[in-house]
């Protein structure tokens, strides 16, 4: 299986707040990511979180981190149809540059 | 300071012909990576080049792939004799040397390849 799982789809009212989970299994991970890919676009950077943390708040993003669990989620407050994308959730191991990426969740705004 | 950028945007080519992507990092960028997206799935990591370096050639297909980032020039990656499963979304990525990771990558917007 993947090494870092997401669901696949998700669907929020608009204004309401968002919650999107991954799992990892590499204990080694020292940073983790949050991308966003829109239809036809490249990945866009939203936040990242580093291994000693276990919260960081950017705006309406909230990352949390539950080293134990290997839990990552990334929680969008107020939701609006500008966010409907796929959200990556992305890792780097141990002394490694590369990323590895869950498979995504496609996340649906609704009016 | 223009972003990464890759050609072309959309490339076609026949089973068997070669396909050629380019990645122009930015500005002040020195390390580059290739992702692929197969249809409906994450990005899985290719290569890692520095100038006229192969860093990481790990999750490169061992046959008809092969990538360089010459001294001057953008990075090309290339697949001789394409076959249909080589259609997918080819995405780079670049950083500048020595940033620390909390900078996380700039990717470009990518080459959608659909082999015919």
């Amino acid at each position: 299986g993947e090494d870092v799982e997401q669901s696949l789809f998700l669907s929020v009212r608009e204004g309401d707040s968002s919650v999107i989970n991954c799992t990892y299994t590499d204990s080694s991970s020292t940073y983790l990511y949050w991308y966003k890919q829109e239809p036809g676009a490249g990945l866009q950077l939203l936040t990242y979180i580093f291994s000693n943390m276990d919260m960081k708040q950017d705006q309406r993003l909230t990352v949390l981190l539950n080293k134990k669990d290997k839990h990552l989620s990334l929680r969008i407050a107020d939701t609006q149809t500008g966010d409907s994308a796929i959200y990556f959730c992305a890792e780097i191991r141990g002394s490694a540059r590369q990323l590895t990426f869950g498979s995504g969740t496609q996340l649906t705004v609704l009016p | 300071n223009a972003g990464v950028m890759q050609n072309p945007r959309h490339l076609v080519r026949r089973r068997g012909q070669e396909a050629r992507l380019r990645c122009s990092p930015m500005k002040g960028h020195s390390h580059v990576y290739w992702y692929r997206q197969l249809p409906e799935e994450g990005l899985k990591f290719m290569v890692y080049l520095q100038k006229e370096n192969i860093i990481d050639e790990s999750g490169m297909p061992k046959e008809r792939f092969s990538a360089e980032f010459p001294k001057e020039g953008p990075s090309i990656l290339r697949i001789q004799q394409v076959v249909r499963g080589d259609s997918a979304a080819y995405f780079c990525a670049s950083s500048p040397e020595g940033q620390g990771l909390n900078y996380g990558y700039t990717f470009g917007s990518g080459t959608r390849l659909t082999v015919v």
